[in-house]
């Protein structure tokens, strides 16, 4: 009974440097998305997908790149990191939209030096 | 656009107390609203919902009111247990479509339960 799986739980990058988060998903859900939380935000929306093949923006999408060839896997990439991406990222299902309960994965905590 | 507001935290209650934590919202029309529980270490769950005014959502003993006029969805429990000290997010999706109809989290209300 897996639900939302986010690895890693924990990352330390550079200035610079590259990295992929990944999120899959055993429900077969159409919906997934990614937020980002920091102290005294909530969550931000960062980018989201109504199924496999298509994708599209958040409230704040810049400098993060996303994909979903398959149902199960919406991975995010940040590509050029900087530390003002350190926070907690959160990837989410749901059966088909927004509106449904959203299933969140425990998270991925990173920092950026 | 769209936005949420929650009440400061952190909240510290003694158990048994009764809880209110006060969400406001600025929203098009009839949003959907949710409030949503994140324990620690964990990502959040779905605590209740209501997608029409008067709806009450309620769930583990929490409550909430869609009320329309005061533009509100205040949570309230009437007895609190160690076990509900968490982080609590009210969220909202508007009727708009695309990046707007997607969930708008308010900052958090952080609830401490004292034994």
């Amino acid at each position: 009974n897996a639900g939302v799986t986010q690895t890693p739980k924990f990352q330390v990058l550079k200035t610079g440097q590259s990295m992929t988060l990944q999120c899959a998903q055993d429900m077969n859900h159409e919906y997934m998305s990614w937020y980002r939380q920091d102290p005294g935000m909530g969550l931000r929306l960062i980018h989201y997908s109504v199924g496999a093949g298509i994708t599209d923006q958040g409230e704040v999408p810049n400098g993060y790149n996303v994909s979903r060839s398959t149902t199960e896997d919406f991975p995010l990439r940040l590509l050029s990191a900087a530390p003002s991406q350190t926070s907690v990222y959160f990837c989410a299902s749901s059966y088909s939209g927004p509106d449904q309960p959203q299933h969140f994965g425990d998270g991925t905590r990173l920092s950026i030096l | 656009g769209n936005s949420v507001t929650q009440m400061e935290g952190p909240v510290t209650l003694s158990e048994e107390a009764f809880l209110t934590i006060n969400c406001t919202y600025t929203a098009t029309g009839y949003p959907s609203l949710f409030w949503y529980v994140q324990y620690p270490g964990e990502g959040l769950q779905l605590l209740l919902k209501a997608t029409k005014a008067d709806d009450k959502g309620s769930n583990k003993g929490f409550e909430a009111t869609y009320r329309k006029e005061t533009t509100s969805f205040h949570l309230e429990k009437g007895s609190v247990q160690v076990s509900d000290s968490a982080v609590y997010f009210c969220a909202l999706i508007g009727i708009s479509s695309g990046s707007a109809r997607q969930l708008t989290f308010g900052s958090g209300t952080q609830l401490t339960v004292l034994p």
